[in-house]
Formats: structure tokens, C-alpha cells, sequence
């Protein structure tokens, strides 16, 4: 079973230029997760899809961050002006079912990241 | 915001040792996730242990839970090279945004 793929892995760009991410889950997996984690950190949520629907992007900066997942598939993670402080990992994760009687139990599967420099 | 603090934030032991870290939260809990992450990859999710339960193994990892000091620890026994990683602690609240929710993490490095 192939795993969680993202590109690019690395990214360098000034500040107040646009970046955008690629998230491709486990085949079959309903629900898609973008974190953001900033140095010597544990990841935060930044949105999470159920199929092709939005359950939880309260941490999200709408700002500046977009993110779609056309046709409950891939999904695309979008920062536009970016900043100094947007330097980090970005992590996309995704399960087959996210959540059960209200609650996520099912494990998440996380990609490689994409490491975001912003100058 | 972060609901978990790993402690301590690194630990360094000698192949063979046994590795404990603490996490503590702050509110009820419906679950508490344990993930491992390599440097420079992504996180693997280790163990699930629910509000009802005590104490769960997989392997050579023990996790145990206390919801009335609101805190878990896990145990890694016979360390190996390869375990050296950062550890995190993620809670899924019970009330509230159903979400899991990460702590700091605490940096292990097992020496040879």
C-alpha cells in the first residue's frame, strides 16, 4: 500500500510570495489532514476534509492559507502572501474514517512533509 | 493551542536501557495517541489508548494512563539504535473540537 506522498519536499521563497503544497492520501482514505509544524514543535492542525467537505479549519489563517481537495482526493494547500514566521513543515495525514461517535480513533498516516523556508 | 507537555524534552540512554516519557494535559480526553518521528520524516502513530483504559502494550512499548492526574507515560524497554527519534503525545479532547491535539514532543537519542 503505497503511503501519503507530498511534494515538493523542500521549498525556498521570499516573504510575500505565494507557495503551494500537494497532498496525495492512501488510496480510500476519507479524511485528509494539513498540520503545520514550526521547529522544536508538535504539529497543529490546520484543516482537516472529510471527503471533499471541510470539518475543521478553526487554526487555519484564512488570510493567507487556502486549501481545497477537489473531488475528495488529492489536495492542494495554498500560502499567499507568505511570512517570516510560515517557515516550518508542512504535514498532510490522512485515515479512512475520521471520526467515530464524535471523536478521531482512527490512526493517521502522515507523509514526508514539505520543509518551507521563507527569506 | 498545544494540550500536551512531553517530559522531558530529551533524554539520552545507553542501547539496551529502558526510555520513559511523560506527557501531561490539561482537560478530559476522549483518546491519547503516542507518534514516533525520524529526523526529517514524517510521524508514525505508535499506540491508542482510550480514557477507559489503563494501560496497553504493543511490542516492546508500554503506555499507561492516569485521566485523574491527567497524565500517560510510555515506555520503551531493550532501546535500540533505531528508536532514537522524537517522541510526541497527542490527545483527542472529550468535549469541544475533535481533534488531535499535540504536545512538544521529547527528543531521545539512544548511544551505542
Amino acid at each position: 500500500e503505497a503511503g501519503v506522498a507530498q511534494s515538493p519536499r523542500y521549498k525556498i521563497i521570499e516573504k510575500r510570495q505565494s507557495v503551494a503544497f500537494w497532498c496525495n492520501p492512501i488510496s480510500g482514505h476519507a479524511t485528509l489532514y494539513w498540520y503545520q509544524q514550526i521547529l522544536g514543535q508538535g504539529p497543529k492542525l490546520l484543516i482537516q476534509f472529510q471527503n471533499n467537505g471541510v470539518v475543521d479549519d478553526s487554526q487555519l489563517p484564512k488570510d493567507r492559507f487556502s486549501a481545497e481537495r477537489l473531488k475528495g482526493v488529492d489536495s492542494t494547500l495554498k500560502i499567499q502572501p507568505a511570512k517570516l514566521e510560515d517557515s516550518a513543515v508542512y504535514l498532510c495525514a490522512s485515515s479512512r474514517v475520521g471520526h467515530r461517535g464524535g471523536a478521531p480513533t482512527d490512526t493517521q498516516y502522515f507523509g514526508p512533509g514539505t520543509r518551507l523556508t521563507v527569506l | 493551542s498545544q494540550q500536551g507537555e512531553e517530559d522531558p524534552q530529551a533524554l539520552s540512554i545507553q542501547e539496551g536501557e529502558n526510555a520513559t516519557m511523560n506527557c501531561s494535559y490539561k482537560t478530559s480526553i476522549n483518546n491519547l495517541q503516542w507518534y514516533r518521528q525520524n529526523s526529517g520524516r514524517g510521524l508514525v502513530h505508535l499506540i491508542l489508548i482510550r480514557s477507559n483504559e489503563r494501560e496497553k502494550h504493543s511490542g516492546r512499548l508500554r503506555v499507561t494512563l492516569d485521566t485523574s492526574k491527567k497524565s500517560s507515560s510510555l515506555l520503551i524497554t531493550a532501546s535500540r539504535a533505531a528508536d532514537t527519534a522524537s517522541y510526541f503525545c497527542a490527545t483527542v479532547e472529550l468535549q469541544g473540537a475533535q481533534k488531535l491535539v499535540f504536545g512538544q514532543g521529547t527528543r531521545l537519542t539512544i548511544n551505542p
